[in-house]
């Protein structure tokens, strides 16, 4: 299979526990994005990488948040001291693109996670 | 102002007739416009991309922009129960993240 990856699928946790997500995108992707979404919304801005650099991340995002993408290839999402208003699904997807242009971003199953 | 704009719907049509989806966006800049469907519990799949005004046609799809109006909608022809899903605009801005609409809400009545 050679679409983007993710894991676990389903993450269940107790408040105040940090979790980490991976995300494995399609090998020659160099951009890599991670997005936020809950019921009846649309994905919502996470953050960006450009093969290892992070060139963007949410205003949103709190300082509880942290993204890697060490060697450019998979990316980690970690989040400290869950909250419930954490639970939702997370979604990686991956392009690729030179300067301005971008091809279309693919998805990967997403990682559904339940704060209780 | 959102950068991205969808009725939320929900959209019903009945089988076999024409679905319309509309999008606009905020970016005069955006250049690449993508359409994703999504089925409930499942992440969004990509069905069309636009980067030129005017209609671009995949099978059952069809994909208009129209930049002057910034303005971009998505036509299902012979809708079949099996598009009943939530359809996903997204804008592209140069060298920047990919922003989605809330997405429309489309149910295809047999």
């Amino acid at each position: 299979d050679t679409g983007v990856s993710q894991n676990p699928r389903h993450k269940i946790t107790k408040r105040g526990q940090n979790v980490t997500f991976r995300c494995d995108p399609i090998s020659e992707h160099n951009r890599l994005y991670w997005y936020r979404q809950t019921l009846g919304q649309g994905p919502e801005f996470l953050t960006y990488f450009q093969n290892e650099a992070q060139l963007e991340k949410s205003r949103l995002l709190s300082d509880r948040f942290s993204a890697e993408r060490p060697k450019g290839s998979f990316s980690t999402l970690e989040i400290q001291r869950t909250e419930q208003g954490d639970s939702a699904m997370y979604l990686c997807a991956s392009s690729l693109g030179e300067g301005t242009l971008n091809t279309e971003a693919f998805f990967g199953q997403g990682t559904r996670l339940t704060v209780v | 102002q959102k950068e991205v704009e969808q009725n939320s719907g929900p959209l019903s049509v009945p089988e076999g007739a024409i679905a319309s989806l509309n999008c606009t966006y905020s970016d005069r800049g955006s250049q690449s416009f993508f359409w994703y469907r999504q089925y409930s519990g499942k992440s969004p799949e990509l069905i069309m991309f636009i980067y030129s005004n005017g209609d671009k046609e995949d099978g059952r799809f069809t994909a208009q922009l129209n930049k002057a109006s910034q303005y971009v909608s998505l036509l299902i022809r012979d809708s079949q129960p099996s598009d009943s899903a939530t359809y996903l605009c997204a804008v592209n801005p140069p060298g920047n993240q990919f922003y989605f609409g809330t997405g429309t809400s489309l149910t295809v009545i047999p």
